[in-house]
């Protein structure tokens, strides 16, 4: 059973507009939610991480939303870029523990 | 300072065989984990070695084995390939297995089981 889902599966936009990516999980013991870029021929690079505690967190044009009442958390990427386009994926993980949980991955594409 | 680097970074192996792939973590690193990437099921966690010892283990069968070195470098093994073992192999390697301590990916070892 998937621990984490994530939607949309893909996603197209135009350079400059805001893409949003979804994630929900069910397993209130989650305290680390970090968002993971992969580009083609590469591992996942972390880039940007959120606890519980706090409702947003932005670094650069990455911003994470996150609903604690609602068990869901979401990227917003501002002004987009063609270089953003790769795979993105949200994970999940318990105190103390490094084995993530990912979500399926969505599919970025940016269109100049 | 050098990335997590695995090696092989692309093996082709028969069903039935065996296959060890490598892993040297980022230096100054104890903690590395191990996950299975395919298209199919995405990427799920194989399990994960600080000093020396495994603290988490994932859902997979006991073909997949792992071991941890005293200078932190790890190996995966998996006995008996079958083709549903095709897949990249990431590694990851973080300072301790504290609360949501980072972790950094390897490039990966593309297996493809013939």
């Amino acid at each position: 059973q998937q621990q984490v889902k994530q939607s949309p599966q893909s996603l197209i936009v135009q350079k400059g507009g805001i893409p949003i990516i979804n994630c929900a999980y069910e397993n209130t013991a989650f305290d680390y939610f970090p968002w993971y870029q992969q580009f083609p021929g590469k591992g996942p690079a972390l880039l940007i991480a959120i606890r519980p505690d706090v409702s947003e967190k932005k670094e650069g044009r990455f911003t994470i939303s996150f609903n604690k009442s609602a068990k869901q958390f979401s990227l917003h990427i501002m002004d987009s870029q063609p270089g953003d386009s790769a795979t993105y994926f949200c994970a999940a993980s318990k105190g103390g523990a490094n084995n993530l949980f990912f979500g399926t991955g969505t599919r970025l594409t940016v269109i100049p | 300072k050098a990335g997590v680097t695995q090696t092989p970074r692309y093996l082709i192996k028969t069903r039935g065989q065996q296959v060890t792939l490598s892993c040297s973590p980022i230096s100054g690193h104890r903690s590395v984990s191990w996950y299975q990437q395919t298209p199919g099921q995405g990427l799920q966690f194989l399990f994960e070695y600080f000093s020396e010892t495994q603290r988490n283990k994932g859902n997979f069968p006991g073909r997949f084995s792992g071991r941890q070195f005293s200078n932190s470098r790890s190996e995966m093994n998996v006995s008996t390939l079958e083709l549903g073992d095709s897949a990249l192999y990431l590694c990851a390697s973080s300072l301790a297995p504290s609360e949501g301590d980072t972790q950094y990916f390897g490039p990966g070892t593309r297996l493809t089981v013939l």
